[in-house]
């Protein structure tokens, strides 16, 4: 059982370069959301999907876009990498979106912006 | 809105010892509750979480947690450190009207000295 897989685990872009972050669940999860992890700042929502062909904003979605056009894949495409958004990028996904329901994590990417 | 803080951002504890971590939390109904817990290039793992009832509550790898409504905390205990302890800890809450999405701290790193 995979879980969540993310892709790549590491990543370095030149400012101004595009990429598209995959995720995937096996577990036929209905939420699936993106968040980002900066020093001392925890985890942030950049977007979250509660279905196939549903997303919305996070907290910080800016500079990010995505699609869910399947149960299992949910990618991150960032259009024009900023140095802003040198970050640890983690995929999650849960069976509902009632709180006391557990959320999967993928291993995270490592992104860097030059 | 919801918020967490975790006051310590690095704890040192010798193997063997015991271990409390602080975790406080600003929300304006009953919370939900999580402590993850990061191993170095691993993606979150759920330790425990607390939705009503009993205020103590047990997770895995023998940690508990306590949650105080008077001084909105929910402080993550071990009463003895195992070399493996040693990761990043945060703390996290979720709302009922939120679709699962978790506000988390800032995180705490915790080494674990021989």
């Amino acid at each position: 059982n995979a879980g969540v897989t993310q892709t790549p685990k590491f990543r370095i872009l030149k400012i101004g370069q595009s990429m598209t972050l995959q995720c995937t669940q096996d577990m036929n999860h209905n939420y699936m959301y993106w968040y980002r992890q900066d020093p001392g700042m925890g985890l942030k929502l950049i977007y979250y999907s509660v279905g196939a062909g549903i997303t919305d904003k996070g907290e910080v979605p800016n500079g990010y876009n995505v699609s869910r056009s399947t149960t299992e894949d949910f990618p991150l495409r960032l259009e024009l990498a900023a140095p802003s958004q040198t970050s640890v990028y983690f995929c999650a996904s849960s069976y509902d979106g009632q709180p006391n329901t557990e959320a999967f994590f993928g291993q995270g990417t490592r992104l860097t912006v030059v | 809105a919801q918020s967490v803080t975790q006051p310590d951002i690095h704890i040192t504890v010798s193997e063997g010892a015991s271990l409390e971590l602080r975790c406080n939390y600003s929300y304006g109904a009953t919370p939900y509750l999580f402590w993850y817990v990061q191993s170095p290039g691993q993606g979150l793992q759920l330790l425990l979480k607390y939705f009503s009832g009993d205020t103590l509550v047990q997770g895995i790898k023998g940690f508990e947690a306590e949650f105080k409504r008077s001084q909105s905390s929910f402080n993550l205990r071990k009463p003895s450190v195992h070399w493996s302890d040693a990761a990043e800890y945060f703390c996290a809450v979720g709302a009922r009207a939120a679709g699962n999405k978790l506000t988390f701290g800032g995180g705490t790193r915790v080494l674990v000295k021989p």
